[in-house]
């Protein structure tokens, strides 16, 4: 079993839509929760972190984060086409493990 | 100013070589990191160090060495290229570990093609 699971993509959503992005983890004791954003050809760049149960917003973004279902969730709300990219979900104990990463197209 | 710098951007060189990456962090972190980007866009940390020292080692093979002068520095040579360690190479660097201190800044990356 992979340590970090995201749902595979490609997300297609028109422009002014919500994009919902899932990921699951199997390890327990993970206590702190990362999304990055990767543009094609450049670096993975943070976007936010969550390490207590419930949301978190910023912004467009929000995480969600249910340490009993090991599971983290990202909602970018009223996407645009700069949104379009691919989403890591990383996840923390002693390293980061990330998933692989589901992209996201936002259609004009 | 570049917050993590990594040299060289494009690296294309033949089997059996030996080549060398450096990465460079202006931002006073404790801690760097090594991670190998494969085609399949599959991020895998290779390896941590903080404060110069060696504290995460993934089963990486030993042709793969990293080397730290000092916390700014973190460098990665590798010897006898294969096909397969083509991929782009990240340097990264937090903080520290644990928790929001985990929070991690990537370099540019270093697109390695073997021939």
């Amino acid at each position: 079993q992979k340590e970090v699971e995201q749902n595979s993509g490609p997300l297609s959503v028109p422009e002014g839509a919500i994009a919902s992005l899932n990921c699951t983890y199997s390890d327990r004791g993970s206590q702190s929760f990362f999304w990055y954003r990767q543009y094609s050809g450049k670096s993975p760049e943070l976007i936010m972190f969550i390490y207590s149960n419930g949301d978190k917003e910023d912004g467009r973004f929000t995480a969600q984060l249910n340490k009993a279902s090991q599971y983290v969730s990202l909602l970018i709300r009223d996407s645009q086409p700069s949104d379009s990219a691919t989403y890591l979900c990383a996840v923390s104990d002693y390293k980061l493990s990330f998933g692989a990463g589901t992209t996201v197209t936002v259609r004009a | 100013d570049t917050a993590v710098s990594q040299t060289p951007k494009y690296l294309v060189t033949q089997m059996g070589n030996d080549k060398s990456i450096k990465c460079e962090q202006n931002l006073g972190h404790d801690t760097m990191y090594w991670y190998k980007q494969d085609s399949k866009k599959f991020l895998k940390i290779m390896f941590s160090y903080n404060n110069k020292e060696l504290i995460i080692n993934e089963t990486v093979p030993n042709r793969f060495s990293p080397k730290s002068p000092d916390k700014a520095h973190l460098n990665l040579h590798i010897n006898s290229l294969e096909l397969g360690d083509s991929a782009v190479y990240f340097c990264a660097s937090s903080q520290a570990t644990g928790g929001a201190m985990d929070t991690q800044y990537f370099g540019p990356g270093t697109r390695l093609t073997v021939l």
